[in-house]
């Protein structure tokens, strides 16, 4: 079983669609988790964190649920612009610091 | 600017012909990573360090070496490369606590032939 799995989509919406994307991990010790996003061929960069109270940033709300060992992102009113492929983030292993592990990734495109 | 410099951006060479990918961070962090992403399989770690001169495997470290003698640098080798090793390759660092994330290198595209 794969540490981190996510949907790899892809999921095809049109703009002003609310998409939401779940990613669960193994390991029931993970202490942080994350959601990246990654344009075609670039950088992954952060999007944001996970809370266990759940956070909200903009139209972008992300849950974790702890219990079942998911993550979700929600993604409301979409845009042209947030077609890419959202990672999933989650750090394991607390006795290696910060060692990141990464979810295959879930590609969004965004259709006018 | 905050950033993760990567060199180069695309490198094409041989199978066997050592070469060394650069990383350089400015912000200071203790803790720099380096993953290879292939498709459907995601970002894999080669190699972290947590410190100056600490450094550990990761999940794929075959067929790579990396040196953390000061604190900005950790750059990637391979002594030997083959065909398998083509891959797009990340630098990441951060300051090392388990809630932070990364800042990722624009990325390193590398084809042996």
């Amino acid at each position: 079983r794969k540490e981190v799995e996510q949907d790899p989509g892809p999921f095809n919406v049109p703009e002003g669609a609310t998409v939401a994307f779940n990613c669960t991990y193994s390991n029931s010790a993970s202490q942080s988790f994350f959601w990246y996003r990654q344009d075609c061929r670039k950088e992954p960069k952060l999007l944001m964190s996970v809370y266990s109270s759940g956070n909200e940033d903009g139209r972008f709300t992300a849950q974790l649920n702890r219990a079942s060992q998911y993550i979700s992102l929600l993604i409301r009113d979409s845009k042209l612009s947030d077609s890419a492929t959202y990672l999933c983030v989650v750090n394991p292993y607390m006795e290696y610091g910060n060692k990141l592990v990464f979810g295959a990734g879930t590609i969004l495109r965004v259709k006018s | 600017e905050a950033q993760v410099t990567q060199n180069p951006r695309y490198l094409i060479t041989v199978t066997g012909k050592k070469l060394t990918v650069t990383c350089s961070q400015n912000m200071n962090h203790e803790y720099m990573s380096w993953y290879r992403q292939d498709p459907g399989l995601g970002l894999r770690q080669i190699y972290y360090s947590m410190n100056v001169e600490v450094t550990d495997k990761g999940d794929v470290p075959e067929g790579y070496k990396v040196s953390r003698k000061e604190k900005r640098n950790f750059p990637l080798i391979l002594e030997s490369p083959s065909p398998n090793q083509t891959s797009l390759y990340f630098c990441a660092s951060s300051r090392g606590g388990s809630v932070d994330g990364y800042t990722f290198g624009s990325g390193t595209r590398l084809t042996v032939v």
